[in-house]
């Protein structure tokens, strides 16, 4: 069964310090998001993003995230210059196939840890 | 804005018991979606089950059910003979679908531990 993949599954990085969390939707998915969940929080979302930008975001995608399909099958998420605050565990989907029921596919998501 | 408010942060049921799992939401749209999507343990998410709230019938898969009540704004899961892999969280979640985006609003899910 096709699935959403995410890479790396954990990273520890230092405050200021850009990341780049990637993903694999499913390949015939038209819609992908980024969520994210601070540990003990609820999921939030970040961003949606269709026909190659982004069509919604959140008070949290600030200046310093950024999302891109580079190359059609990958789609990421980096931050600039990491925070303290962005720990957290950060949740790729993907949507919108042949049949668009409006179900979100996930990935089993990124932990980035910042120090 | 629209929220989603599940009000127990963890439940327990034993095997093969019933168990149901509360869930309120606010909005002021008319025509939107219901989920229920279960995290088991370092595993992604995963729909369980879905209602779309211009439908009047109760959605039903397998030993997963709801009731949507709309005006009440609620939407409840019931999970019938409740087996050791339904443990995990339980997340709550509205969606409108707008041209472009379908995003999620979740709550802050259940913790649900189910005991031999």
């Amino acid at each position: 069964e096709p699935e959403v993949t995410q890479t790396p599954s954990h990273q520890v990085t230092q405050m200021g310090q850009e990341v780049i969390l990637r993903c694999v939707p499913i390949s015939n998915h038209l819609y992908f998001y980024w969520y994210r969940q601070i540990l003990g929080q609820k999921v939030e979302f970040l961003v949606s993003f269709y026909n190659n930008e982004i069509s919604e975001k959140s008070e949290i995608f600030d200046d310093q995230f950024s999302v891109e399909r580079p190359d059609g099958s990958n789609f990421t998420l980096k931050i600039r210059s990491t925070k303290l605050e962005d720990s957290a565990m950060y949740f790729c989907a993907s949507s919108g196939g042949i049949i668009n029921t409006g179900e979100l596919f996930f990935g089993e998501g990124s932990r980035l840890t910042v120090l | 804005a629209q929220t989603v408010t599940q009000s127990q942060p963890e439940m327990s049921v034993q095997e093969a018991e019933t168990v149901t799992l509360s869930c309120t939401y606010d909005t002021s749209e008319n025509n939107y979606y219901l989920f229920w999507y279960k995290q088991p343990p370092s595993r992604q998410m995963i729909l369980v089950i879905r209602q779309e709230a211009y439908k009047q019938q109760n959605a039903t898969e397998n030993r997963f059910s709801v009731n949507f009540q709309k005006a009440a704004k609620s939407f409840s899961l019931k999970i019938s003979d409740s087996q050791l892999g339904d443990t995990a969280m339980y997340f709550c979640a509205f969606m409108i679908r707008r041209g472009g985006s379908e995003k999620l609003v979740f709550g802050k899910g259940t913790k649900l531990t189910v005991n031999p």
